[in-house]
């Protein structure tokens, strides 16, 4: 199994500013993945992390709007840019261990 | 383009009764499909996973059963309890590399 952390837990953000959610895996993985959960919604699937190399983003998402760090094999970021009140939603980070998918926490995160 | 689909969007029953979640998907050409739950404003536990060599699963009063080549997967949850009631999500993966894609979800209500 995978046991994943995230921090924040949440946060309130100004319109317009920015913020960096941070994902920590217990276990060297090689694929993170980052979900985002709008209020009522499934998740969706933003961008696929792969260390040493640029993530790659779905359709619909962007690096400037959603730029993401991997520098190790247990670590990731996400950074939700020049925030609106659309981007309120949950944020989560996930692996594959043994075939299986885990997820964290998630981030919630609320734009004013 | 893979599309996976959940019946009923809602279900309310008493306690004590066995219910049924469904799940459907497009393409019947999966790795694997797993259930999770998700407790309102939490993150995601997974609770069955089952390959796409597998019919089904067990863990407690918990079974997953799979059909491929219909597209389709079935929770069964016996006996449901109070402490089950909360999203639960199918989500399919079509490779070993790949992200999962999610159904939109059932909200359980069990009623005590």
């Amino acid at each position: 199994s995978a046991v994943i952390s995230q921090k924040p837990s949440r946060d309130i953000c100004q319109r317009g500013t920015s913020l960096t959610i941070q994902c920590q895996v217990d276990s060297q993985v090689t694929m993170m993945f980052w979900y985002r959960q709008q209020p009522g919604q499934s998740l969706t699937l933003i961008a696929t992390a792969n260390q040493g190399s640029e993530a790659t983003y779905e359709s619909g998402f962007v690096i400037d709007k959603f730029p993401i760090s991997r520098p190790n094999l247990t670590f990731s970021t996400l950074t939700v840019s020049n925030m609106s009140p659309e981007d309120s939603s949950i944020y989560l980070c996930s692996v594959v261990s043994l075939y299986e998918q885990y997820f964290g926490p998630g981030t919630r995160l609320t734009v004013t | 383009k893979q599309e996976v689909t959940q019946i009923p969007a809602a279900l309310s029953v008493p306690e004590g009764e066995n219910l049924v979640l469904n799940c459907s998907f497009t393409d019947s050409a999966i790795y694997n499909l797993q259930w999770f739950r998700q407790d309102p404003g939490k993150g995601l536990t997974s609770l069955l996973l089952i390959q796409s060599s597998q019919r089904e699963q067990t863990s407690g009063r918990l079974n997953a059963s799979l059909d491929k080549s219909s597209g389709r997967s079935t929770l069964y949850i016996a006996a449901s309890q109070p402490g089950d009631s909360a999203t639960y999500l199918c989500a399919v993966k079509e490779t070993s590399y790949d992200k999962v894609i999610f159904g939109p979800g059932t909200s359980l209500s069990v009623i005590p």
